[in-house]
């Protein structure tokens, strides 16, 4: 069965800075992996993901991931967070081929202060 | 489409009631799911169905907790007793299958909060 790491729990950031947000996951065949973000009081909404191709993934709101699978890892990333990002990050994983469990992490709470 | 549908969005119960979740998935999606989300826990799925049949419920708690899907599009998560550690947010979402070409992206309701006193 897969698993997924998520390192950090939570992460505080002031307005402008940088962001990454580890995810590693567990599993031997091929997978999609997902990022969805819940903002406060929200549901869980997808920010981007990988199916296939180009291992860099460009999502909404200036989000994007790389999936380097040498490392089983597909981390977040976005140049300048804003106050608006403060939310909490889940990183997921499917093994691809029709199998539909989808393998939530634990999420990292993101708080960015202006 | 108005997205996943789910009802009550709150509902506050004493223990030992029983207590109903109900979901309407998106239109023409094979896949439903349940999850739980706590602080405690995170984020749990508890079943998940295929063309309204339940495909794997190992994540559901114990016996008081039963799910059921008529039809496509309609499910139920039912909780009898409840208890005050069933507390959480119940997350309905859906999704095509991946043979559709639309991938198996979630699509999620906006939950609904359950408080057991």
């Amino acid at each position: 069965a897969q698993s997924v790491s998520q390192h950090n729990h939570h992460v505080i950031l002031s307005e402008a800075a940088s962001l990454e947000l580890g995810c590693n996951y567990s599993y031997g065949g091929t997978v999609n992996l997902f990022w969805y973000v819940q903002y406060p009081g929200q549901h869980l909404q997808l920010l981007l993901k990988y199916f296939s191709g180009d291992p860099l993934v460009k999502g909404i709101k200036g989000f994007e991931a790389e999936f380097i699978k040498s490392k089983f890892s597909f981390n977040l990333r976005k140049p300048s967070v804003q106050w608006s990002d403060t939310a909490e990050y889940f990183c997921a994983v499917t093994p691809s081929g029709g199998y539909q469990k989808v393998t939530f992490g634990t999420g990292t709470k993101l708080q960015v202060i202006p | 489409d108005a997205g996943v549908i789910q009802s009550p969005r709150h509902e506050v119960t004493e223990m030992g009631q029983e207590v109903t979740l109900r979901c309407k998935p998106i239109s023409g999606h094979d896949y439903l799911f349940w999850y739980r989300q706590t602080m405690m826990r995170g984020l749990e799925l508890l079943i998940y169905f295929n063309n309204n049949v339940p495909i794997d419920d190992s994540g559901m708690p114990e016996d008081r907790f039963s799910a059921k899907m008529p039809n496509a599009s309609f499910s139920t998560l039912k909780i009898q007793p409840s208890e005050p550690r069933d507390s959480a947010v119940y997350f309905c979402a859906s999704s095509l299958a991946l043979t559709s070409g639309g991938g198996n992206e979630q699509f999620f309701g906006p939950g609904t909060r359950l408080t057991v006193l």
